[in-house]
């Protein structure tokens, strides 16, 4: 069965706390992709990375880090600098193909402040 | 400023009623643009738009890009409860870094029965 993974479904975070969010895929995509969403707004990119071992920051990078050692995994830590964490993190990946790409995406996990 | 813009931001219709939800851009590189549903979680893929003036259909569901305008439409026809759900225009835009992908906010659909 392919698909992308998100675990944990909700993860809570004390003050000062790092926390890592997990996304696993296995379709062979190149492109991983992270996404905060907040009630009311559209998707807003945090990092993105296209081949192993590179990433790019998006949107809203500050206060979240992110690696990419393997094809499979991109695992996005927020940190304590994110000092508004609260959101729906949506994990994506694509397939690079020749031209077009399509995302497509995990479960998405649920972030909350303690 | 806003790279994709949808509206109206929310709609209640019911059932049985023809919705058309709109998506307007403003990128640099324009490869695609694409229709998503999301229900609870996460969202799922509907359409990919290229070309300007070729409608996707998928049942009760058509889209239909224009490039001129930088916009597309998304129609439901005979919309059922099973629509209700936010519908998110992305465009892709290609920069030399890499794609990326710039979500609008998203229309919230109610279908009453």
């Amino acid at each position: 069965d392919g698909g992308i993974t998100q675990s944990p479904k909700y993860l809570f975070r004390k003050e000062g706390q790092n926390v890592t969010l997990s996304c696993e895929q296995n379709l062979n995509h190149d492109a991983m992709y992270w996404y905060r969403q907040d009630p009311g707004q559209g998707l807003r990119l945090i990092y993105y990375s296209q081949i192993v071992n590179d990433f790019q920051k998006g949107d809203i990078a500050e206060g979240y880090s992110v690696s990419r050692e393997k094809k499979e995994s991109f695992p996005l830590t927020v940190t304590s600098a994110q000092k508004n964490p609260t959101a729906f993190y949506l994990c994506a990946s694509s397939d690079r193909g020749l031209y077009l790409e399509t995302q497509y995406f995990g479960p998405g996990t649920r972030l909350l402040v303690l | 400023e806003d790279k994709v813009v949808q509206s109206p931001l929310s709609l209640v219709v019911h059932e049985g009623d023809t919705v058309t939800l709109n998506c307007s851009y403003e990128v640099t590189n324009f490869r695609s643009l694409l229709w998503y549903k999301q229900e609870k979680k996460a969202p799922t893929f509907l359409f990919m738009l290229t070309s300007s003036g070729i409608e996707k259909k998928s049942g009760r569901l058509s889209s239909i890009l224009d490039k001129k305008e930088l916009s597309s439409i998304l129609n439901i026809t005979a919309t059922q409860t099973g629509d209700s759900a936010i519908y998110l225009c992305a465009v892709d835009d290609f920069a030399n870094t890499g794609n990326q992908f710039y979500f609008g906010t998203g229309t919230s659909l109610t279908v009453i029965p």
